[in-house]
């Protein structure tokens, strides 16, 4: 079966750095997605890597390992607004989304 | 107005209530879809349309059922439903189906029902 695999739950610190890993099993791989979610809103897209390595974006890189079957999302310089969940998404060889059930990061002051 | 946008934001039914869900979008995009998303559960894709035509439907019971008017409106009808389907039901649109095509959500319709 196909799998994604990330953390429930993470807690920071406003100004540190946190990163959230995604391993996933799937038929196939046509890229990752990263998306952002706050509480009773729509999730918004954060990254998507196809390629191995890092891609910087601002405060937030989302790295990939295509033969490791693994991405993480690093979040740098946090701020209270960053509180949301992380959602880890996988387009498999059909083209179909396969969702991870998100990582929901507290970031306290 | 712009991206997707849904309403209503919440709903509370009964079991023997018929209700709808709407989803427009003002992308002009060519697929859209409904997700159903549960607490702690990776998100549930339902239903897929392209070009107004329905490609996938997931084993999704037959309570539910989508409606794709045009390319910018995406409809989810409800009725009978049981307490186990109260969830947060998410609109996406993307250009098109079947390629790495970032998908764009509406803020979700949360359904509760008693």
């Amino acid at each position: 079966g196909q799998n994604i695999d990330q953390p429930t739950e993470m807690t920071a610190t406003e100004g540190a750095i946190v990163q959230i890993n995604c391993t996933y099993q799937t038929s196939g791989f046509n890229g990752l997605f990263w998306y952002q979610q706050h509480a009773g809103e729509a999730p918004t897209f954060l990254s998507y890597n196809v390629l191995d390595g890092l891609e910087e974006k601002g405060r937030f890189s989302s790295f990939l390992s295509r033969s490791k079957g693994y991405s993480y999302l690093l979040l740098k310089e946090l701020q209270m607004k960053d509180s949301a969940s992380y959602l880890c998404a996988v387009l498999d060889s059909n083209y179909q989304l396969i969702w991870g059930a998100g990582t929901k990061l507290i970031i306290k002051p | 107005e712009t991206g997707v946008t849904q309403t209503p934001r919440h709903l509370v039914m009964g079991m023997t209530n018929k209700k709808s869900l709407k989803c427009e979008q003002h992308l002009g995009h060519n697929a859209m879809y409904w997700y159903k998303q549960s607490a702690k559960k990776p998100l549930e894709l339902m239903f897929v349309y392209s070009l107004e035509e329905r490609v996938e439907n997931n084993s999704v019971p037959s309570r539910f059922s989508p409606e794709c008017p045009n390319s910018s409106h995406l409809f989810l009808h409800l009725h009978t439903l049981q307490p186990e389907d109260s969830a947060l039901y998410l609109c996406a649109s993307s250009q098109e189906r079947g390629g790495p095509d970032t998908q764009y959500f509406g803020p979700g319709t949360r359904l509760t029902v008693l």
